[in-house]
């Protein structure tokens, strides 16, 4: 089955600059996606077809991708931004099934 | 504003059923294909299920299927989920989506989720 994959967790201090990367192999022919989950809340869309952020999500969160890896920027990472972080897609095998990558936990402090 | 409400989660023992439903405003429910995902205590989160904007297609997690049904009622903007045979492993967060969904062609499909509700807590347990 499809697995995208992410690190466990990002550690930066304040005003750094946090990268969360998402490693896919469709990911050179689909979208990423990226959610922000803060404690006991549901999730956020916070970029969309790997570089567009919806309307009210600040400047400093950007999206990448190249190849079969997607990259979250937090620019000037704040203390609260601290959330996990799920890269997200769909599969390419014809089972159209949505894949979440298994999250990363991000710290600033 | 786009608002997701779910409702009907609870503690159900293993084998029983459960009928979750979601109460869409503010956006034309019509339009949309609509999801749910769960999230397992202290785990990620896991795509379940989808349904276009007429009910024509559905699609679901192999964890699911067979168990679970995905359905819809325009008319009432709402969206429900019916699980049977609920397993332990079914225990859970879940929450209803808003799934634009970008392409789907050539026997391949891409689409997200934009809205999320707040999420009800499904517990299978003697």
């Amino acid at each position: 089955s499809y697995e995208l994959t992410q690190p466990p967790s990002v550690s930066v201090s304040p005003g750094q600059t946090a990268r969360i990367t998402c490693s896919g192999d469709a990911l050179p022919k689909k979208y990423a996606y990226w959610y922000q989950q803060k404690s006991g809340q549901a999730p956020v869309l916070v970029i969309y077809e790997d570089s567009k952020r919806p309307s009210g999500i600040p400047e400093r969160f950007s999206g990448s991708s190249s190849g079969t890896m997607a990259t979250l920027t937090i620019s000037g990472a704040q203390v609260e931004d601290e959330a996990d972080y799920y890269c997200y897609s769909t599969d390419s095998s014809g089972n159209h099934r949505g894949v979440f990558g298994g999250g990363t936990k991000l710290t600033v402090l | 504003q786009v608002q997701l409400v779910e409702s009907g989660g609870g503690l159900v023992k293993p084998g029983g059923s459960l009928r979750l439903s979601c109460a869409a405003s503010g956006f034309t429910f019509s339009d949309y294909y609509m999801s749910w995902i769960r999230q397992a205590p202290g785990k990620g989160l896991e795509w379940v299920s989808y349904i276009s904007s007429s009910s024509s297609y559905t699609n679901y997690a192999d964890s699911v299927k067979g168990r679970f049904t995905i359905s819809r009622d325009n008319a009432k903007n709402s969206l429900y989920l019916q699980m049977n045979s609920l397993r332990a492993e079914d225990t859970a967060v879940y929450y209803c989506a808003r799934t634009p969904m970008e392409y789907c062609s050539g026997g391949s499909c891409l689409y997200y989720f934009d809205y999320w509700g707040q999420g009800t807590l499904v517990t299978v347990s003697s």
